[in-house]
């Protein structure tokens, strides 16, 4: 077990509503990264926190925000749901920047 | 853009077997090559990885064979068993992960 947690584990919206997912990290980890994995594709790289401050952003556009709490647990806020935001959704935490990173079992987002 | 081309899309390997993926890269600033594997309904979990420093890492039944000059990398499973079977991916980088398409593993027994 990585001791990554996120919830929930399954969310059925439609198209124009917002959606706010979270994620636990592990013990000790500083570090949280988001990611959206299409059905069939490896994940992609959304955006990283690092004590509690964005460090790094991929190719998503601004309707996909985050939080990071001092406690380092984690949300990933979409508005404006579009359909092909139906993915699963995955959290990676790490003891700090550039360090391997672990998984939780993500949430499968379907937009409908 | 695609930083890094995975191959096969899906190979079926009898138990016993020697299954191998491949990835080649174009961003020579990576200077961490990892390898997770991915169950159904699990997230991607670090198998293993290598530094551009060394030619091959062996970690059981798992290698990484590292060609820098050709910018390629391959996973190599030995005596592949039916609890290999799971998705396979290649990425570049500790964090902010750039991904190859993944390899859909099945092995028979």
């Amino acid at each position: 077990e990585t001791g990554v947690t996120q919830s929930p584990t399954h969310l059925i919206k439609t198209r124009g509503q917002q959606v706010t997912l979270r994620c636990s990290s592990q013990s000790g980890h500083n570090t949280v990264s988001w990611y959206q994995q299409a059905l069939g594709q490896g994940p992609q790289f959304i955006f990283q926190y690092y004590r509690e401050e964005e460090n790094g952003r991929g190719n998503f556009p601004p309707r996909f925000s985050g939080l990071q709490f001092p406690n380092y647990s984690s949300e990933l806020n979409v508005n404006a749901l579009e359909l092909d935001d139906s993915a699963l959704y995955l959290c990676a935490s790490s003891t700090d920047q550039n360090q391997p990173q672990h998984f939780g079992d993500g949430t499968r987002l379907s937009i409908l | 853009q695609q930083q890094v081309k995975q191959s096969p899309q899906s190979l079926i390997v009898q138990k016993g077997g020697i299954s191998i993926i491949n990835c080649a890269y174009e961003n020579t600033a990576f200077d961490y090559f990892p390898w997770y594997q991915q169950f159904p309904g699990k997230g991607p979990a670090l198998l293993i990885a290598i530094r551009p420093d060394v030619s091959e890492k062996k970690e059981g039944r798992f290698t990484i064979s590292f060609n820098k000059s050709a910018k390629q990398f391959s996973l190599h499973i030995m005596d592949s068993q039916p609890g290999d079977s799971a998705t396979y991916f290649c990425a570049l980088g500790e964090d902010k992960l750039v991904f190859g398409a993944g390899t859909i593993l099945r092995v028979k027994s």
